[in-house]
């Protein structure tokens, strides 16, 4: 079935790297993405990678993406303060709804 | 400026009430979504539209209704068959669902509590 799974919490102190996890099911996934939300707001398109990748970079932020095992990482470099917040993984399908499955997020608190 | 805008921001139910979600987006995006957010289990697909006057059910659909009367427009009502629905809101517009490279633009959210 459709699943998307991430641990719940992440703590890391600011300078260092913060690594979110995330393992999904559907082989025939097209577009995996990263989004962040801040307390009581929206979802933000942080970036996304197509399913032929392996890797994506993009300033601070690094996708990893390795198929045989269908788990994806985001690491974000020089964490800051700023960036405490909740991150969603999505998997988009081959499907033509443009339909999203979301894992649970992961709560990255960073410490000054 | 472009956008995808949801209200109220907050919003307060009565028990057997049934209250009405509002989305509107000026992005000329064929598509737009509903989905529900529990703390620790992300977000749950409610209802989706790909074109005007058309709509189908996502994951959990039961209690709530929609309509897509126009292109801008896909208000959220949450009846009162909804058990459960004090939770986080989310609307979501994308330029077409059969486009692959495209991205979701979200609201701000609406946060419904059933007093």
């Amino acid at each position: 079935g459709e699943d998307v799974e991430q641990s719940l919490f992440l703590s890391v102190r600011e300078g260092d790297s913060s690594v979110i996890n995330c393992t999904y099911t559907d082989s025939s996934s097209t577009y995996l993405y990263w989004y962040k939300q801040e307390p009581g707001a929206g979802l933000q398109l942080l970036t996304y990678i197509f399913s032929n990748m392996d890797m994506k970079q993009d300033q601070r932020l690094t996708v990893l993406l390795n198929k045989k095992d269908k788990h994806l990482s985001l690491r974000i470099a020089d964490t800051q303060t700023g960036d405490s917040a909740i991150y969603f993984c999505a998997e988009r399908y081959s499907s033509n709804t443009g339909k999203l499955i979301f894992g649970q997020g992961t709560t990255l608190q960073v410490k000054p | 400026d472009g956008g995808i805008t949801q209200s109220p921001k907050y919003l307060f139910r009565k028990e057997g009430q049934n209250v009405t979600l509002s989305c509107e987006q000026n992005l000329n995006h064929d598509a737009m979504y509903w989905y529900r957010q529990d703390p620790g289990q992300g977000l749950r697909l409610i209802y989706y539209s790909q074109i005007v006057n058309d709509f189908q059910k996502g994951d959990i659909a039961e209690g709530y209704s929609v309509s897509r009367e126009k292109k801008e427009s896909f208000p959220l009502t949450v009846t009162s068959a909804q058990k459960n629905p004090t939770a986080f809101y989310l609307c979501a517009s994308m330029a077409g669902g059969s486009r692959m490279n495209t991205e979701a633009f979200f609201g701000q959210g609406t946060r419904l509590t059933v007093v």
